[in-house]
């Protein structure tokens, strides 16, 4: 069984940091691209960031490109999302999803999300 | 960017009405898009891809059509557990982007 397991949100305020991971288990990891989406209270989806099987090709929506970062470890079945210069636009529960492919950022859809983890960005 | 919109916004319908849904590209994407059901407190589930493929244990009463800029999601006979929110997606562009989303409710 496929299971996407995030972690690491929390309360931080305006210009922190946070680093969000996810846990896969029940599939090949490193054959899979991976996203994060997110979701503001009461709004609707968002891609943020998109990263290819072996990391050679990473895309980012234009409201966090310069300031998040994505990562992955095949090693230890994770997924991450380095977070920089927060804002309270930022504000959102993270989904991370699994692509249905190997390259992940384009002409493919997203078969398995985690449950998210809530990122509240406040002073 | 390209932009999605969706139509309408939301909905109220009784069991076993047909519903549909319509989902518009600022662009063409061909047929990549996708649809997603919601429901609250919960993660995406995806429903069709490739504008019109089934996703595996998906009840067939869900279909989708569609190419270029204009699709549609159908739902043949609404049932109870169908009542939730509902978002298209492209993926032709690498930034992917989602519709606004329409919600589905009990009349």
């Amino acid at each position: 069984e496929v299971q996407l397991v995030e972690s690491g949100g929390g309360l931080v305020q305006p210009g922190r940091s946070l680093r969000l991971s996810c846990a896969a288990s029940g599939f090949t990891f490193d054959d899979y691209a991976m996203h994060w989406v997110r979701q503001a209270p009461g709004k609707g989806l968002e891609w943020v960031s998109g990263i290819s099987w072996n990391s050679g090709s990473i895309g980012y929506a234009d409201s966090v490109k310069g300031r998040f970062t994505i990562s992955r470890d095949n090693a230890k079945n994770s997924l991450y999302l380095q977070m920089n210069s927060l804002r309270a636009e930022d504000t959102a529960l993270y989904y991370c999803a699994k692509d249905i492919g190997i390259e992940g950022l384009r002409l493919t859809y997203f078969d398995y999300w985690g449950q998210g983890t809530l990122v509240t960005v406040s002073s | 960017d390209i932009q999605m919109t969706q139509s309408p916004s939301s909905l109220s319908a009784s069991v076993g009405d047909r519903v549909t849904i319509t989902c518009r590209a600022s662009q063409s994407i061909s047929s990549y898009l996708n649809w997603y059901q919601q429901k609250p407190g919960k993660a995406p589930k995806l429903l069709i891809y490739a504008a019109s493929s089934l996703q595996s244990g998906v009840p067939s009463r869900f279909s989708g059509s569609g190419s270029g800029t204009d699709f549609t999601l159908t739902i043949s006979s609404l049932q109870p557990e169908d009542f939730a929110t509902y978002y298209c997606q492209q993926s032709y562009s690498t930034r992917f982007t989602f519709g606004p989303g329409t919600k589905v409710d009990i009349k």
